[in-house]
């Protein structure tokens, strides 16, 4: 099983400012996809990334994701209120079991 | 409208059974693998099984193999979790969503296991 840990836990960023989150994963392999979901409270999860840096359908082009092998990052530019979320990677393909990070809280001060 | 809406969740005693249910429309149900997503109060999110387009595969995590069976309907665009053997530990929302990547979700349904 592929393990996920996001790191920080939380941010706490002001609105105009980037948020960079990241996802390593414990092992790297050429079926292995990343997604990014952000999560409002109350909220169902929302796609926002997948295949490591390809937008999501509605998903505003603040939003952006990179990396291979191991190593992730979801940058989110100009912080809006509105970004207020927990934000999780996952990775698919290939065989199951599909895992997702333990999170990242973004807060707006 | 696109979309997923589960049903089925509520409270059970520990070592009772319970039956989701994931109603979809708008999209063709029967081209799409399905999953089970769940999320303990205050906690993250946890992949829980997935069943291929065509049915002819399941995979499970492991804190539920054995004990849950995920199905589908295709000629009703219905998607099944079968809970048995409930745990305490089994108590969240639990989640239907589409494909992978999981770009569409269901609202969820709470399901709590306590005596």
């Amino acid at each position: 099983e592929i393990v996920l840990t996001q790191s920080p836990g939380t941010l706490s960023l002001s609105p105009g400012e980037r948020a960079t989150l990241s996802c390593r994963a414990s092992q790297s392999g050429s079926t292995i996809s990343i997604a990014w979901y952000q999560q409002k409270v109350g909220q169902a999860p929302r796609l926002l990334v997948y295949g490591a840096s390809s937008r999501a359908t509605g998903v505003p082009d603040r939003f952006s994701g990179s990396g291979s092998g191991t190593d992730f990052t979801l940058i989110i530019n100009r912080l809006e209120p509105e970004d207020l979320a927990v934000y999780y990677c996952q990775q698919y393909g290939g065989s199951p079991p599909w895992t997702f990070g333990q999170g990242t809280k973004v807060e707006i001060k | 409208q696109v979309q997923l809406v589960e049903s089925g969740g509520g409270v059970a005693q520990p070592g009772r059974s319970l039956r989701l249910s994931c109603s979809a429309s708008g999209f063709s149900f029967s081209n799409y693998g399905m999953d089970w997503v769940r999320q303990a109060p205050g906690k993250g999110l946890e992949w829980v099984a997935v069943i291929w387009h065509d049915g002819s595969n399941e995979y499970y995590a492991d804190s539920v193999k054995g004990r849950f069976t995920i199905s589908r309907d295709n000629s009703k665009n219905t998607l099944f979790l079968h809970m048995n053997s409930l745990r305490v530990e089994d108590t969240g929302v639990y989640y239907c969503a589409r494909g992978g990547p999981f770009d569409l979700w269901g609202q969820g349904t709470l399901v709590t296991v306590s005596s």
